[in-house]
């Protein structure tokens, strides 16, 4: 149970595109969905949290203009990384509260 | 604040034999999970292990075991016959009220043939 399913894996985009992240619980229904980025060679850190019904909440520091994340339904949450730049560059992950501690298999995003 | 502090960035272990990866963690709550997370090089997060603080044994998963220390804030990962698949970076992580988890550094585990 508990599963995750992240797409897409890998993901190269031109700079000052925008680039969406779908994250889909297959087999439970969540309310909420944690978003982390992993910069290479470090640890994961919460950028933010997806509630559905209601507005995300970010985590200090993170720019809510430039990471929109939606929970449009009880099995998916979305991260559009907006105007990317080659700083955006990074390993996003999802990951639901509670259910089995599981996290998506993230996406890698390239920004050039 | 919580914080969670791994002070190995790397480590090596000859293939079958026994390791030890330290984590310390700094909380002001009484009840609350710890874990251990794998990320092989696919970086799938995998969970190792859990442990609840209320618990006072120490979990253990086939050859993972921990050395939970409640006292001195101490969550060591043991991991015996060490095998080549489990090279990989390990993340301790603390899971606060709000289920948010706070990860740390990481320790990169090489196994030896």
């Amino acid at each position: 149970g508990a599963v995750v399913s992240q797409h897409p894996s890998w993901v190269i985009c031109k700079s000052g595109t925008s680039v969406k992240i779908e994250c889909r619980s297959l087999d439970f229904q969540a309310t909420t969905m944690f978003w982390y980025r992993q910069f290479p060679k470090q640890s994961l850190m919460l950028m933010a949290t997806s509630n559905e019904g209601s507005k995300a909440t970010y985590e200090q520091g993170v720019e809510k203009d430039k990471f929109l994340i939606n929970h449009a339904s009880l099995t998916l949450s979305t991260l559009t990384v907006t105007s990317a730049h080659p700083e955006d560059s990074s390993f996003y992950i999802c990951s639901p509260p509670r259910y089995g501690y599981t996290f998506g298999s993230g996406t890698r995003l390239t920004v050039v | 604040a919580q914080t969670v502090t791994q002070s190995q960035p790397e480590m090596s272990v000859q293939e079958a034999e026994t390791v030890t990866l330290s984590c310390t963690y700094d909380t002001s709550e009484s009840d609350y999970y710890l874990f251990w997370y794998k990320q092989p090089p696919s970086r799938q997060m995998i969970l190792v292990i859990r442990q609840e603080a209320y618990k006072q044994q120490n979990a253990t998963e086939n050859r993972f075991s921990v050395n939970f220390q409640k006292a001195a804030k101490s969550f060591s990962l043991k991991i015996s016959d060490s095998q080549l698949g489990d090279a990989a970076m390990y993340f301790c992580a603390y899971r606060m009220r709000d289920d948010k988890i706070i990860f740390g550094k990481g320790t990169r585990l090489h196994i030896l043939p």
